[in-house]
């Protein structure tokens, strides 16, 4: 069964530094994947997405994501985090016959000091 | 274009109580889907409809859930008796096209509590 791994539950980074969360996750085929940001109050919000082609993926608010299918992984990053970004990240690969079932990972909680 | 509203945003039970979760998709989008996160975990799939039919319902957790969508428009997601271990959160996504892989937009969620 497809599954999505974030080993890191809670991250601090200050304000200006970069980032990177971690994201592996365990399918057969070409995955489809997918980063979600959930900030307090408000609903999942995509990010970015890979479904094929280039592996670098560039999102929305400066982050990107690269697909390494060697290592199974798909890492989010952003090189230099802003206050605003504070929130809880989900990664999350695309299973059933579509790939329209959404398998997430535990998420990972990033807090920005100033 | 307005985005995936659910209602309510926070809902207080008892156990063995009724609640019924509601879900409007962004207009003109097939298919809809229920998900829920319950308190320390990840975000579960429960199932999916496409229109008014339910293409996928492998993620329901028992037979006290039920789902409709009647009309292929809103959706309604109700427990029956409701359980302590039915806390958490109940989010609702949409997309447009069905048979095809799409981004999902997402509702804010219903957060569910049962004392």
């Amino acid at each position: 069964a497809q599954s999505v791994t974030q080993p890191d539950i809670h991250i601090t980074v200050s304000e200006g530094a970069s980032l990177e969360l971690r994201c592996n996750y365990s399918y057969g085929a070409t995955p489809y994947l997918f980063w979600y940001v959930q900030s307090p109050g408000q609903g999942l919000q995509l990010l970015l997405k890979y479904f094929s082609g280039d592996t670098l993926v560039q999102g929305i608010k400066g982050f990107e994501a690269e697909f390494k299918r060697s290592q199974s992984s798909f890492n989010l990053r952003k090189p230099s985090v802003h206050w605003s970004d504070a929130a809880e990240y989900f990664c999350a690969v695309g299973a059933g016959e579509y790939g329209n079932k959404l398998v997430f990972g535990a998420g990972t909680i990033l807090r920005v000091k100033s | 274009e307005a985005g995936v509203t659910q209602f309510p945003s926070h809902s207080v039970i008892e156990k063995g109580q009724t609640v019924t979760l509601r879900c409007d998709p962004i207009s003109g989008h097939d298919n809809l889907y229920w998900y829920r996160r319950v308190m320390g975990k990840e975000i579960k799939f429960l199932l999916h409809f496409v229109k008014e039919s339910k293409q996928d319902e492998s993620g329901m957790p028992n037979n006290r859930f039920l789902a409709e969508r009647t009309g292929g428009t809103y959706s309604t997601l109700k427990v029956q008796p409701a359980e302590l271990e039915d806390s958490g959160v109940y989010f609702c996504a949409s997309s447009r096209f069905p048979g095809q892989i799409e981004t999902q937009y997402f509702g804010p969620g219903t957060r569910l509590l049962v004392l």
